[in-house]
This record gives C-alpha cells, structure tokens and sequence, in this order.
C-alpha cells in the first residue's frame, strides 16, 4: 500500500538555524499538508497546499515558514530560523482530491528538536 | 471556528472491557468526522470516517463510531478491548465546504489496555 514518507525522522538544530523538513506524498495525490503537535498537545493545522501554491495556512504558519514542492515528488518544510517553541513533532498529509470528502494520509513525522 | 474536544486524556482498560471515547465538536456548518489512531511509534491511520448516511459507522479493527447531530458528537466504541489496541486516538473533523479540507483535531485521548 503506498505511503506518505518523511525525513528525517529526527531533527536537532540549534536556536536560529534553518531547518527543511522533507516529505515525499503518494504519488497520485494532489493535496498536501502540513500539521504539527507539540508535546502533550493537540494536532494542529499548519498549511494546505494544492496547484504549486498554499491554499490555506493558520496563523501559526508566518514569515519564518514556507513550503515548496521542488519537483515532482518532493513536499518540503522549511523553517528560516528556529526558535525553541519549534520544538514539536511535524506530520505531512496528502489527499487525492480537493474537497472534504477524501480521506488525508498521514506520515510518520519528524521529530524537531530546538535547543 | 471550529474545534474538537476529546473528554478523556487518559483510559486504562483491562482487556476485553468496552471502550468509549467521547468527542464533541463546534462547528455551525456540515463537517465531515474522522476517528484516527497512533500506535506507539507509528503514524496516524484513519479508524473510521463519517460523511453522510447512516450515522452508526464501522471501521477497521472491530472500532465504531456513532455520529449525534443533535450533541455534535461522533464518540468512538469497541465492545472488547485488546492488548493491541493500546494506541493514542484522535477525533478530527473537517468543514465540508472548505475545498482544502484542513482537519481539526481534539488532543488525543491515550488508550492503555492491560493484558
């Protein structure tokens, strides 16, 4: 059964760095996502992307993210400086349709660990 | 806005005991509901998904889920619990009319069955 797939599995990075957090969605799908969850946490929405563009982010999701799908394949996040309250595990989704009614497939996560 | 809440943080069962995991929703339009469940060291599967019909829904594993309009509510039940369904359980829901069909999830409830 295909899979949504993520690197790395873990992440450390120093206060400031930038990090880019990979995700490679199923192959047919055309919607992609990005959610992440804080330790002890609920899992939050970050931003949906469809068509090469963001279709939708929360406000968690400023100037310091963005998201890009450099070919074919690819689904990255990108973080430009990281700050402590990054710290949390990020989950990459995919969905074949546009609308409500499709299920969202969901990677194991990258755990992002700021010190 | 909407947003979900689980009742229970936590719940210890000894096996073959039922199970019962509230979730409540807020939300003034249609949404469509999903149960999802981490294992320990896994990613978030989908359980089970309600978009129309009847509102008692069946998913994987032996798990239902009864959808409530009138309570907002879509709780999730197993009549006899295993070991193996110790997992983390999150309800989630979307807004039908939102194309990108971002979800929002309660905070998880951790389900520990003991053998």
């Amino acid at each position: 059964e295909p899979e949504v797939t993520q690197t790395p599995s873990h992440q450390v990075t120093q206060m400031g760095q930038e990090v880019i957090l990979r995700c490679v969605p199923i192959s047919n799908h055309l919607y992609f996502y990005w959610y992440r969850q804080i330790l002890g946490q609920k899992v939050e929405f970050l931003v949906s992307f469809y068509n090469n563009e963001i279709s939708e982010k929360s406000e968690i999701f400023d100037d310091q993210f963005s998201v890009e799908r450099p070919d074919g394949s690819n689904f990255t996040l990108k973080i430009r400086s990281t700050k402590l309250e990054d710290s949390a595990m990020y989950f990459c989704a995919s969905k074949i349709m546009t609308g409500g009614y499709y299920e969202q497939y969901f990677g194991p996560g990258t755990r992002l660990t700021v010190t | 806005a909407q947003s979900v809440s689980q009742h229970n943080h936590h719940v210890i069962l000894s096996e073959a005991a039922s199970l019962e995991l509230g979730c409540n929703y807020s939300y003034g339009g249609t949404v469509n509901l999903f149960w999802y469940v981490q294992y320990p060291g896994q990613h978030l599967q989908l359980l089970l998904k309600y978009f129309s019909g009847d509102p008692l829904v069946k998913g994987i594993k032996g798990f239902e889920a009864e959808f409530i309009k009138s309570k907002f509510s879509f709780n999730l039940r197993k009549p006899s619990v295993q070991w193996s369904d110790t997992a983390e359980y999150f309800c989630a829901v979307n807004a039908r009319d939102n194309q990108g069909g971002k979800l929002i999830f309660g905070q998880g409830t951790e389900l520990s069955v003991k053998p």
